[in-house]
């Protein structure tokens, strides 16, 4: 199916813990994102990425890792898991140019206990 | 750098009420700007947009209006049904910026009561 998907929906890990939250898209779009959204915050940006094997920070990177190996994946890693990156995760991609839509998985929640 | 501030929720309307969230924006450059809606349980889509100064952006009854002089892009519906109950955020892209980030908006609730 077309469009851009994440998994898991939902995720309950330890503290410390390494969780790996995958996003996949299926238009071939250049760029992607991860982005966290928290009461209060709005969405906040972790790392974006222009193409394959580039990879930059967002507002909020600390403590995440991203890899973007194939244009269709951009998986973010919580190395170890604080109770401060209990959030929902969302992926994003769009094509080039300034103007052109988003589009967004439907997230991932997690809970670091 | 950029920043868009948004009216706090959440907002709570009639059916048939009218509409309209406050956005507000600073950015470096001359950005676009969006509205995305989020609905329950879901992630976020793409309600309406508007690329330069004047422009007006439409879609499903909602519209919102690029106003430079006041670094604004309020939205606006005239007649809110239940189904329009969302989070609503409002974002900016920078055309200065790079990576053709967006920018967002701390989100507002909308509950529409029958």
């Amino acid at each position: 199916d077309a469009g851009i998907t994440q998994s898991p929906r939902y995720k309950i890990t330890e503290t410390g813990r390494q969780v790996t939250l995958m996003c996949h898209q299926t238009w071939s779009h250049s760029y992607m994102f991860w982005y966290r959204q928290d009461l209060g915050h709005g969405l906040r940006l972790i790392y974006y990425s222009a193409a394959a094997d580039i990879t930059d920070k967002g507002e909020v990177p600390d403590g995440y890792v991203v890899s973007r190996s194939k244009t269709e994946n951009f998986p973010l890693t919580l190395e170890s898991a604080t109770r401060s990156q209990t959030s929902v995760y969302f992926c994003a991609s769009k094509g080039q140019g300034v103007n052109t839509e988003a589009f967004f998985g439907q997230g991932t929640r997690l809970t670091v206990v | 750098g950029n920043s868009v501030t948004q009216m706090e929720g959440p907002v709570t309307l009639s059916e048939e009420a009218f509409l309209t969230i406050n956005c507000t924006y600073t950015a470096t450059g001359y950005p676009s700007l969006f509205w995305y809606v989020q609905y329950p349980g879901e992630g976020l889509q793409l309600l309406l947009k508007a690329t330069k100064a004047d422009d007006k952006g439409s879609n499903k009854g909602f519209e919102a209006t690029y106003r430079k002089e006041t670094t604004s892009f309020h939205l606006e519906k005239g007649s809110v049904q239940v189904s329009d109950s969302a989070v609503y955020f409002c974002a900016l892209s920078d055309k200065g910026g790079g990576g053709n980030k967006l920018t967002f908006g701390t989100g507002t609730q909308l509950k529409v009561e029958l």
